[in-house]
């Protein structure tokens, strides 16, 4: 069956510096692909998401690649912030129309000052 | 637009007793509805898939009984946890999928804690 598979947390980082958090994934068909963030205390928000192979999702200096050939959708951003501290997902949903969506484990980041 | 809220947002029971969690979406007709649980630190895991007018679908492993969903109207899906159990306690969040650029919806979530 499909599934994500996230890098285990918790990150930690100085404020400013470079953020990666490594998601593959494992589906049948052309998944689309999506990055949630859950601040603390709070529901889930969409970061970013893309729908096809290359497509790139950005939002608030977060990026990442829809790669095929490599089953990834790495999050990346050049610029941390103290405010974005929170716990990040990975989820795919099944082609073709509004399916369930798969969640990774969820990755802690916390950045300090 | 696109909202979907869910109430209540924090919830105490006792043993024994059931809880009623509901969404509802205010300006657009969810014809479907997913219920996740979030254990502390956790992922979100997918519960049941429910449809209006239809029996929801229940992931395996989940006991029908005791989480009992309702899709009774375009507008309203509701979460029955029954006989709840200090186990039961745990984050519950409803999702809607909805046309247009970000593809889903989620409730605030439900915290529920059961003594």
């Amino acid at each position: 069956g499909n599934s994500v598979t996230q890098m285990e947390g918790p990150v930690t980082l100085s404020e400013e510096a470079f953020l990666t958090i490594n998601c593959t994934y494992t589906a049948t068909g052309y998944p689309s692909l999506f990055w949630y963030v859950q601040y603390p205390g709070e529901g889930l928000q969409l970061l970013l998401k893309a729908t096809k192979a290359d497509d790139k999702g950005s939002n608030k200096g977060f990026e990442a690649t829809y790669r095929k050939e490599t089953t990834s959708f790495h999050l990346e951003k050049g610029s941390v912030q103290v405010s974005d501290s929170a716990v990040y997902f990975c989820a795919l949903s099944d082609s073709g129309g509004y399916n369930k969506l798969i969640f990774g484990a969820g990755t802690r980041l916390a950045v300090h000052p | 637009g696109a909202v979907v809220s869910q109430h209540p947002s924090w919830v105490i029971c006792k043993s024994g007793t059931s809880v009623k969690i509901e969404c509802r979406s205010l300006d657009f007709q969810a014809t479907t509805m997913f219920w996740y649980r979030q254990f502390p630190k956790q992922s979100l895991m997918l519960m049941a898939t429910s449809n209006e007018g239809s029996k929801a679908t229940y992931e395996q492993g989940v006991e029908k009984d005791k989480f009992l969903i309702n899709h009774a109207s375009l507008t309203l899906s509701t979460l029955t946890v029954t006989s709840a159990h200090p186990e039961d306690s745990s984050f519950y969040i409803c999702s809607a999928p909805v046309r247009g650029r970000d593809g889903y919806t989620f409730g605030s979530g439900t915290r529920l804690t059961v003594v």
